[in-house]
């Protein structure tokens, strides 16, 4: 059974600080989610990945295989970022989501 | 396309009672998804589509628990005698499913409370 543990579960920093969330899981997977959660439930994809790096503005994903561990980092981080940020290993074949329990990242002015 | 819809967004009912929620993935989506994710927690699959067929049911859908999406389209989760503990964010996610690794597309989910 696969099992994803996410760190920190609460995580506060100033505005502007270099923020990390890392993520482990236990088996094989086919793809590595990134997802963030604002109050309300709405769930956004950031990220998917299978190997290195990948950027999409200040948000930037990693993954190594070998370690079963993924980070996702936020430069320059702001306000409107906080949020929970959960990731999820997919699948191989039907790629149904197991998930993390989420990191809740408060961004203080 | 404005992505995956749910109905009704919120639901409040009576412990013992049926409720029906809606799911409309995005179009030409073959996957559908239903996930239930309580306080504090990360969702948890539940079940997934490969257009009308259900392939894959969790053990955390008792026989109360029943999904349908006829046609390929739109699906349905319907809890039946519903319990106390069924009270959670019941969301619905899509994806192309053409046998590649796809993006998910989460719905913004149903909440629902029973008393």
């Amino acid at each position: 059974k696969n099992e994803v543990e996410q760190s920190p579960q609460n995580l506060t920093a100033q505005e502007g600080e270099f923020i990390t969330i890392n993520c482990s899981y236990s088996v094989g997977i086919s793809a590595l989610h990134w997802l963030q959660q604002h109050p309300g439930g709405g769930i956004v994809s950031l990220f998917m990945l299978s190997s290195g790096k990948k950027k999409h503005g200040r948000l930037i994903a990693t993954i190594n295989i070998q370690e079963k561990h993924s980070s996702l980092h936020i430069t320059a981080s702001h306000p409107r970022d906080s949020a929970v940020y959960i990731c999820a290993s997919g699948n191989f074949g039907n790629e149904k989501l197991t998930f993390g329990t989420g990191t809740r990242l408060t961004i203080i002015p | 396309d404005t992505g995956v819809s749910q109905d009704p967004r919120h639901k409040i009912t009576k412990r013992g009672q049926n409720v029906t929620f809606r799911c409309d993935p995005i179009s030409e989506h073959n996957r559908l998804y239903w996930y239930r994710q309580t306080l504090g927690q990360g969702p948890e699959f539940l079940t997934y589509f490969q257009n009308e067929a259900q392939l894959e049911k969790s053990r955390l859908l008792s026989d109360r628990f029943s999904a349908e999406r006829p046609k390929g389209s739109f699906s349905t989760l319907e809890i039946q005698r519903t319990e106390q503990g069924d009270s959670a964010m019941y969301l619905c996610a899509s994806s192309l499913g053409r046998g590649r690794t796809d993006t998910q597309y989460f719905g913004p989910g149903t909440r629902l409370t029973v008393l």
